[in-house]
């Protein structure tokens, strides 16, 4: 199975703060990597595919960067209602693998 | 936009079969274009792909998992479903039917989730 290592697994920001999180595959994964949103009691909410593709409705604030094996997820100004966890997700193959998440709040 | 709404029982006695059902509204599931996958997140935990079936029947599952799933499907229903059978503890979740469409292969529908608890 592909590994996915998230970090940090943890952070603490202010609003209108530029952050980014980091996900590393144990091996390539092309651009088969995908980012999700998940706020406390809900699903988690698809932000990016294909390692840069914004998902429809998704606030252009999100980005995402990254090919083979390291991945980056960037908020360019930290919004109240981004404060989530994030995950990470390769599609490269089966079985599909999540990073542990990284929990983004408030400082 | 398809929906998905996941249901069945959210109490299940160790040992026992857990089952679940996934119903897809407002499109089909007969559709060519994508695949219906089960997830599930312990509490507190990250998430866990488990498997998914295809309109044909063909299933992929994790192997952690293997021997005790079961995912099928049924396009009279509009439904699709989970069997996971000898249950612990340890299998105690939420529970999440979600679909990856071709080209995007992500998970871009969710259900709401449902929870699981083993216990006695």
């Amino acid at each position: 199975d592909i590994q996915m290592t998230q970090s940090p697994s943890s952070l603490s920001a202010s609003v209108g703060d530029r952050v980014t999180i980091t996900c590393r595959a144990s091996q390539s994964v092309s651009r088969y990597l995908n980012w999700y949103q998940q706020k406390p009691g809900k699903a988690p909410k698809l932000l990016i595919y294909g390692a840069s593709s914004l998902q429809g409705g998704v606030p252009s604030r999100f980005s995402g960067s990254g090919s083979g094996t390291d991945f980056t997820l960037t908020i360019s100004s930290l919004q109240p209602e981004d404060f989530a966890t994030y995950y990470c997700q390769h599609s490269y193959l089966t079985p599909r693998t999540f990073g542990q998440g990284t929990k983004v709040d408030i400082k | 936009q398809v929906q998905l709404q996941e249901s069945g029982p959210g109490l299940v006695k160790p040992s026992q079969t857990l089952s679940l059902t996934c119903t897809v509204s407002a499109g089909s599931i007969s559709s060519a274009n994508h695949f219906w996958s089960w997830i599930r997140q312990p509490a507190g935990k990250g998430l866990e792909w488990i498997g998914r079936v295809y309109i044909s029947g063909s299933t992929n599952y994790n192997a952690s998992l293997k021997s005790r799933v079961t995912i099928s499907i049924d396009t009279s229903k509009n439904q699709f479903s989970l069997n996971l059978s000898s249950v612990t503890a340890a299998d105690t979740a939420v529970y999440y039917c979600a679909t990856d469409s071709f080209g995007r292969d992500a998970f871009d529908i969710w259900g709401q989730g449902t929870m699981v608890t083993v216990s006695p």
